[in-house]
């Protein structure tokens, strides 16, 4: 079955990186989705990645993927106290369906 | 026009009452979605339309009840809702064939 796992919380300091972490099962997806959800709002599409791609760069925002391993992360540089929120990773099948990520919350410290 | 908007922003409804929320996009996409998120968890998929026909609903209760008028409307009509059924619904789109999904901003909804 499909099972995505993400660290449930990470708190960093303004001006830090942050890194977020997602290990998924399912290996057939062509492309990997990073979503952000701010409090009471709708989901964000941040950024995507195709299957054969390692490392896609987009401004702060770093995706990287090792197909090996089954492991996605977001890099986000010069963290900002507005990037607090919680970030999903997500995958589509052939079937329309996203599979998200359990999610994880981000906290940003002044 | 790139957004996806939904109506009402908020909604409060007793367990007898009907009420409908709605989903409008300008984008083009032909496939729309409904999705419920409880607090602190993903967003789970409740149906999928593609081309204005249904073509996925995943085991919902019949109280709920979605309708796609065409291509940039998609409504998800509600009837005899129970307490748990308080969540955010979202809606979302996207291009058919394309998985990146845009979402609305969604609609709380409260079941006393």
């Amino acid at each position: 079955g499909e099972d995505v796992e993400q660290s449930l919380f990470l708190s960093v300091r303004e001006g830090d990186s942050s890194v977020i972490n997602c290990t998924y099962t399912d290996s057939s997806s062509t492309y990997l989705y990073w979503y952000k959800q701010e409090p009471g709002a709708g989901l964000q599409l941040l950024t995507y990645i195709f299957s054969n791609m390692d490392m896609k760069q987009d401004q702060r925002l770093t995706v990287l993927l090792n197909k090996k391993d089954k492991h996605l992360s977001l890099r986000i540089a010069d963290t900002q106290t507005g990037d607090s929120a919680i970030y999903f990773c997500a995958w589509g099948d052939s079937s329309y369906k996203l599979i998200f990520g359990s999610g994880t919350r981000l906290l940003v410290r002044p | 026009d790139t957004e996806v908007t939904q109506t009402p922003k908020h909604l409060v409804m007793g367990m007898t009452n009907k009420k409908s929320l709605k989903c409008e996009q300008h984008m083009g996409h032909r496939a729309m979605y409904w999705y419920k998120q409880k607090a602190k968890k993903p967003p789970e998929l409740m149906f999928v339309y593609s081309y204005e026909k249904l073509s996925i609903n995943e085991s919902v209760p019949s109280r709920f009840s979605p309708e796609c008028p065409n291509s940039s409307l998609l409504n998800l009509h509600l009837h005899a809702l129970q307490p748990e059924d308080s969540a955010l619904y979202l809606c979302a789109s996207s291009l058919r064939g394309r998985n990146e999904q845009f979402f609305g901003p969604g609609t709380r909804l409260t079941v006393l």
